[in-house]
């Protein structure tokens, strides 16, 4: 059974740092992986998909990279700005329905 | 990216009751998903919603408790019955259009049992 881990649980940094969240995953037999963010009340928002097959995506100021035969993945977050301020998680996919990781809550204060 | 749209954002139900969340897309989808999120924890699926047959249900999860029906491509729902306060949960619909494409997400419906 797949398992996802996500460290920290929470993190608080002051406006203007760099940043990593760490994301691993038990059975490297995956398809693809995704990182989301969910604010309070909110919904997911699907920030990079990284296809099995790839080392990293990036989008902006964020850059996830994929260790795939480790089950590690990382999620950077440059020049952090109080708006980043939400909970991110992982997840992965060895079909379609996806296997979450408990998620990091991020504070970034100004 | 498709577009979903999730009916009631939120509810406040009596125990014993039932409520049925309505998921919306914008465009046909093949592949669309039930999860739930309890409190403090992460996102578990609840199953798979099958257009025209019966959803594929995980391991936990049963039709009687959960039913789901998918008339066509753009609509699905999903019912709690028999609510106890153990299924106070955010629940959330998703869509995926391709095996590696990006799966997307409603706003969730936040069910709370009195």
């Amino acid at each position: 059974k797949q398992e996802v881990t996500q460290i920290p649980a929470a993190l608080s940094v002051p406006e203007g740092e760099n940043l990593v969240l760490n994301c691993s995953f038990t059975d490297s037999a995956i398809y693809n992986l995704q990182w989301f963010r969910q604010d309070p009340g909110k919904g997911l928002t699907s920030l990079l998909l990284i296809q099995s097959s790839q080392r990293e995506q990036t989008s902006g100021r964020l850059n996830a990279s994929l260790d795939k035969s480790s089950g590690r993945s990382t999620l950077y977050i440059a020049a952090s700005q109080p708006g980043d301020s939400a909970t991110y998680l992982c997840a992965v996919t060895q079909g379609y329905a996806l296997n979450f990781g408990k998620g990091t809550s991020l504070l970034v204060t100004p | 990216s498709a577009v979903i749209s999730q009916k009631p954002s939120r509810d406040i139900c009596q125990r014993g009751t039932s409520l049925t969340i309505q998921c919306q897309v914008d465009s046909q989808v093949t592949m669309m998903f039930w999860y739930r999120q309890q409190p403090g924890q992460s996102l578990t699926l609840i199953a798979t919603a099958n257009q025209g047959s019966e959803a594929t249900y995980e391991s936990g999860f049963v039709i009687d408790k959960f039913p789901i029906s998918r008339p066509n491509l753009t609509f699905s729902t999903l019912t709690v019955s028999n609510l106890s306060p153990e299924d106070s949960s955010i629940y959330l619909c998703s869509v995926v259009e391709g095996r590696n494409q990006p799966q997307h997400f409603g706003d969730g419906t936040r069910l709370s049992i009195l």
